[in-house]
C-alpha cells in the first residue's frame, strides 16, 4: 500500500527557505505511471496546489508561486521535495505531498500524505 | 485561472437524510475530445488530509460508500450524501484537473443537525 510522508522544520524564519521532503514507501516514485504534486493549507483555510513534477525531474508550478518554488526528486532514496525561497507569514500553513493519479501535471490526488506543518515566524 | 465556487459554505443535516453540495466552475470543465469533466470531489475530516472521493465528475474511488455520489456536466456540479451518517461529518472541496493551475473550491462544512 502506498504511503506518502512528509518531513521538514516546523518553523522556518521570515525571508529564508522552506525545504520540504516527501518519502514515497509501498511503491516508487520512478514509476512512469503517476506524477507527483505538493499541495498546501493556510490554517483555517482552503487547498491551494503548489506544482506537480515527473521522476525525469520535469516540473509544473502554480503561476502565483513559480518565482519562488522548485520541486525535486532523488529516485535514489524515493524521496521527492519542494523548496520555497523568501517565506512570509502567509507561507504559513500544513504542506501535503500527493500522488496524481496519472501521468499527467493536472490531475486529481488519489494517495496523500498526512501533512506536515510550517510556520514562519522571527 | 478556473475559479471554483461552492455552495452553501455549511450545511447541517439530520442523521438519515440527504446532503447535497454544488460547485461551480468559471469555465468549463467538460474536453470535448473524451466527453469527461475533469472534476474531483474531496473529503476532509479534521485534522487528517484530503480523501478523494469521487473523479471524472461521477466515478467513485475504490472503496468510497455508495452513498456518495457526484453528478453534473461542464460547470455545474453536484455532490450528494444519500444518507448521511455521523462518519461523514467533514469539509468537502470540488477540484478542476481541466488545466492550469489545477484550483479547489473553498469547501462546505457538513455537520449533524
Amino acid at each position: 500500500q502506498l504511503q506518502l510522508q512528509e518531513s521538514g522544520p516546523g518553523l522556518v524564519r521570515p525571508s529564508e527557505t522552506l525545504s520540504l521532503t516527501c518519502t514515497v514507501s509501498g511503491g516508487s516514485v520512478s514509476s512512469s505511471s503517476y506524477y507527483w504534486g505538493w499541495i498546501r493549507q493556510p490554517p483555517g483555510k482552503g487547498l491551494e496546489w503548489i506544482g506537480s513534477m515527473y521522476y525525469s525531474g520535469s516540473t509544473s508550478y502554480n503561476p502565483s508561486l513559480r518565482s519562488r518554488v522548485t520541486m525535486s526528486v532523488d529516485t535514489s532514496k524515493n524521496q521527492f521535495s519542494l523548496k520555497v525561497t523568501s517565506v512570509t507569514a502567509a507561507d504559513t500553513a500544513v504542506y501535503y505531498c500527493a500522488r496524481l493519479g496519472n501521468n499527467a501535471y493536472y490531475y486529481y490526488m488519489d494517495v496523500w500524505g498526512k501533512g506536515t506543518t510550517a510556520t514562519v515566524s522571527s | 485561472d478556473i475559479v471554483m465556487t461552492q455552495s452553501p459554505d455549511s450545511l447541517a443535516v439530520s442523521l438519515g437524510e440527504r446532503a447535497t453540495i454544488n460547485c461551480k466552475s468559471s469555465q468549463s470543465v467538460l474536453y470535448s475530445s473524451n466527453n469527461k469533466n475533469y472534476l474531483a470531489w474531496y473529503q476532509q475530516k479534521a485534522g487528517q488530509p484530503p480523501k478523494l472521493l469521487i473523479y471524472w465528475a461521477s466515478t467513485r474511488e475504490s472503496g468510497v460508500p455508495d452513498r456518495f455520489s457526484g453528478s453534473g456536466s461542464g460547470t455545474d456540479f453536484t455532490l450528494t450524501i444519500s444518507s448521511l451518517q455521523a462518519e461523514d461529518v467533514a469539509v468537502y472541496y470540488c477540484q478542476q484537473y481541466y488545466n492550469s493551475p489545477l484550483t479547489f473550491g473553498g469547501g462546505t462544512k457538513v455537520e449533524i443537525k
